[in-house]
């Protein structure tokens, strides 16, 4: 059964560097048929899709975040992880994990069970 | 393109049938999929293609849609149904969800 884990910095202060991983169990990130995204949610409210790697490693990123994010993956540990750089009170949000679909319809399933990240000074 | 969802906010009880409406700015054919999040939790993939109802979703669960208008439907509502949809444009950069519809007692 595929499962994906989220893990990381959990609290940090403005302007430092916030890293997670997300383990992935019964899949390889190496498979050529899916993606591995990460996703985000501040408290009370909607989705925002963050990145994107793919097997190849090649690397998708929200426009709005290109300049600060950087995904990478680890084929040996099957990871994938996320640095987002100078981050404020507005990146404060649960981050989720989830691989995606690269059929005819791209979407996401399943999730990790996501991770609180909160920014405060 | 831009998502909306309606109602924002949905009150309802155990049995009622319930439809969710989401709508694109522009048309989006049949890219679209319908989430479920419960209080605490990942979201769920239920539905994708506006109409492909995902494995393992309960048959109560239904989309239909094409171009700009799409609706989720529950036909009857069970207690675990108590939760947030998202719809979210499928096939898009970058990826697009709706504000989503907090379905609750």
């Amino acid at each position: 059964q595929l499962q994906l884990q989220e893990s990381g910095s959990g609290l940090l202060k403005p302007s430092q560097t916030l890293s997670l991983t997300c383990a992935v169990s019964g899949d390889s990130i190496s498979s050529g048929e899916y993606s591995w995204n990460w996703i985000r949610q501040p408290p009370g409210k909607g989705l925002e899709w963050l990145g994107y790697i793919f097997h190849t490693g090649n690397t998708f990123y929200n426009p709005s975040l290109k300049s600060r994010l950087t995904i990478s993956g680890d084929r040996s540990k099957n990871l994938f992880s996320l640095k987002l750089t100078s981050v404020t009170a507005a990146d404060t949000a649960v981050y989720y994990c989830a691989r995606g679909s690269t059929s005819a319809f791209h979407f996401y399933d399943p999730w990790g069970q996501g991770t609180l990240v909160t920014v405060s000074s | 393109i831009q998502l909306t969802q309606s109602p924002s906010f949905l009150s309802a009880s155990v049995g009622d049938r319930v439809t969710i409406t989401c709508r694109a700015s522009q048309d989006i054919t049949s890219y679209l999929a319908w989430y479920q999040q419960k209080p605490g939790k990942a979201p769920k993939l239920l539905i994708y293609g506006a109409s492909t109802l995902q494995s393992g979703v309960p048959s109560r669960f239904s989309g239909s849609g094409y171009g700009t208008e799409f609706t989720l439907t529950i036909s009857s509502l069970q207690p675990e149904d108590f939760a947030t949809y998202y719809c979210q444009h499928l096939n898009t950069y970058p990826p697009l969800f709706g504000p989503g519809t907090k379905v609750d007692i």
